[in-house]
């Protein structure tokens, strides 16, 4: 299958501060990519729909001033989490649609553990 | 919007055994289904996945039914091994929604040797 890589793995951060994950298509090119949170032993919540070259789209209950997301690339979206709080400690992870020219796959990348200290 | 139920949360068989996971979604535009097996910290991975213009489909152990009429999809995992042991999650996706993923509450599977 595809492959989609998410950077950093892990990261600690101070209240306050912003923080930038990555999500890149490595083989395959992206026009759709999706931002999900996980909390320990729960399911994947959808954030936002990325698509290159246009504004994402939030879902209900999303703060999209504090989620930015930014597809500027077919290969690269960004989830920057702005003033983070503790509470915003969470599992990220995103995935990439691939249109193989007759079906859509999902693949997700290896996930962010963001922790805020 | 979508709404995906799986049953049950958790699931322990023995080794060898057949396993099987249900979910029941509502959207009648749903059109793709994937199943997905996540380890602890570690990312989703697809393991398989079904259309609706199929009602099954089978990948070795692996096998998933759909029931577009009841709007119910399984997956079956037969001679089961301890590293099936994960959380599987079910997912339905509409085309008309940029295949958007609704996921269900996942299942803790366990299998003890």
């Amino acid at each position: 299958g595809a492959v989609v890589s998410q950077h950093p793995s892990r990261v600690i951060c101070k209240s306050g501060t912003s923080v930038k994950i990555e999500c890149r298509s490595l083989d395959f090119q992206a026009t759709t990519m999706f931002w999900y949170r996980q909390f320990p032993k729960q399911s994947l919540m959808l954030m936002a729909t990325s698509n290159e070259g246009s504004k994402a789209t939030y879902e209900q209950g999303v703060e999209k001033d504090k989620f930015l997301i930014n597809h500027a690339s077919l290969t690269l979206s960004t989830l920057t989490v702005t003033s983070a709080h503790p509470e915003d400690s969470s599992f990220y992870i995103c995935s990439a649609r691939d249109f193989d020219g007759s079906a859509d796959t999902q693949y997700f990348g290896p996930g962010t553990r963001l922790t805020v200290l | 919007g979508e709404n995906v139920e799986q049953h049950p949360s958790t699931l322990s068989v023995q080794e060898g055994d057949s396993a099987v996971i249900k979910c029941t979604y509502s959207d009648s535009a749903s059109n793709y289904f994937p199943w997905y097996k996540q380890e602890l910290g570690k990312r989703p991975q697809l393991i398989i996945d079904i259309r609706s213009n199929v009602g099954e489909k089978k990948d070795q152990r692996i096998a998933v039914t759909l029931n577009k009429t009841a709007k119910h999809f399984s997956l079956h995992i037969t001679e089961t091994q301890p590293e099936d042991s994960a959380v599987y999650f079910c997912a339905a996706a509409a085309r008309g929604s940029n295949y958007k993923l609704t996921f269900g509450k996942g299942t803790l599977l366990t299998v003890n040797p």
